[in-house]
């Protein structure tokens, strides 16, 4: 089946570590991204990737990193710089340029912080 | 900036209601509107919409876009329990990618 897997469900970090959150498509999809969603909030923008060794910053970048080596995937780095990384975490991928571009999603991470 | 509203930001009903969910927008560039909803974890796929005035629907739901008003609604009827999500309105740009509203909670009670 083709889809978007997130690993792992949850996580935890410990103070001035860093974690990283997989993410995995297997729908051949050239654009990738990173949203972070908190409670009763939408989904904000962390990266995006449109193309393999590419990727932009979104709306709110600090202390994250990325890195997209293969199409298939692109893993976020939650940073030590990250001060307030307890949230949900989505990966989401599209086609670009398609005239019925829409998001397709993974089932997420929880990150909390000990 | 680009920017998304949703409202109400919370709702509670009872089975059986119909409701009704708001989006505006101001975008430029504008492509499309999305509707998602998202019951636990990964939100799925509801409509596009990309022309004004065309209604969309599937089972008891149904949107419709107004690009003059630049807003568009979700209308659920015949509401039922497993309604129960966080509906979520995006706007797809030219040369961008989507923007997010703060989601619209639903509860649906017995």
């Amino acid at each position: 089946d083709g889809g978007i897997t997130q690993s792992p469900k949850y996580l935890f970090r410990k103070e001035g570590q860093n974690v990283t959150l997989s993410c995995e498509q297997n729908l051949n999809h050239d654009a990738m991204y990173w949203y972070r969603q908190d409670p009763g909030q939408g989904l904000r923008l962390i990266y995006y990737s449109q193309i393999v060794n590419d990727f932009q910053k979104g709306d709110i970048a600090e202390g994250y990193s990325v890195s997209r080596e293969k199409k298939e995937s692109f893993p976020l780095t939650v940073t030590s710089a990250q001060k307030n990384p307890t949230a949900f975490y989505l990966c989401a991928s599209s086609i670009r340029g398609a005239t019925n571009e829409k998001l397709f999603f993974g089932s997420g991470t929880q990150l909390s912080v000990l | 900036e680009d920017k998304v509203v949703q409202s109400p930001l919370s709702l509670v009903v009872h089975e059986g209601d119909t409701v009704t969910l708001n989006c505006s927008y101001e975008v430029t560039n504008f492509r499309s509107l999305l509707w998602y909803k998202q019951e636990k974890k990964a939100p799925t796929f509801l409509f596009m919409l990309t022309s004004s005035g065309i209604e969309k629907k599937s089972g008891r739901l149904s949107s419709i876009l107004d690009k003059k008003e630049l807003f568009s609604i979700l209308n659920i009827t015949a509401t039922q329990t497993g309604d129960s999500a966080i509906y979520l309105c995006a706007v797809v740009f030219y040369g961008q990618n989507f923007v997010f509203g703060p989601g619209t909670r639903l509860s649906v009670l017995p």
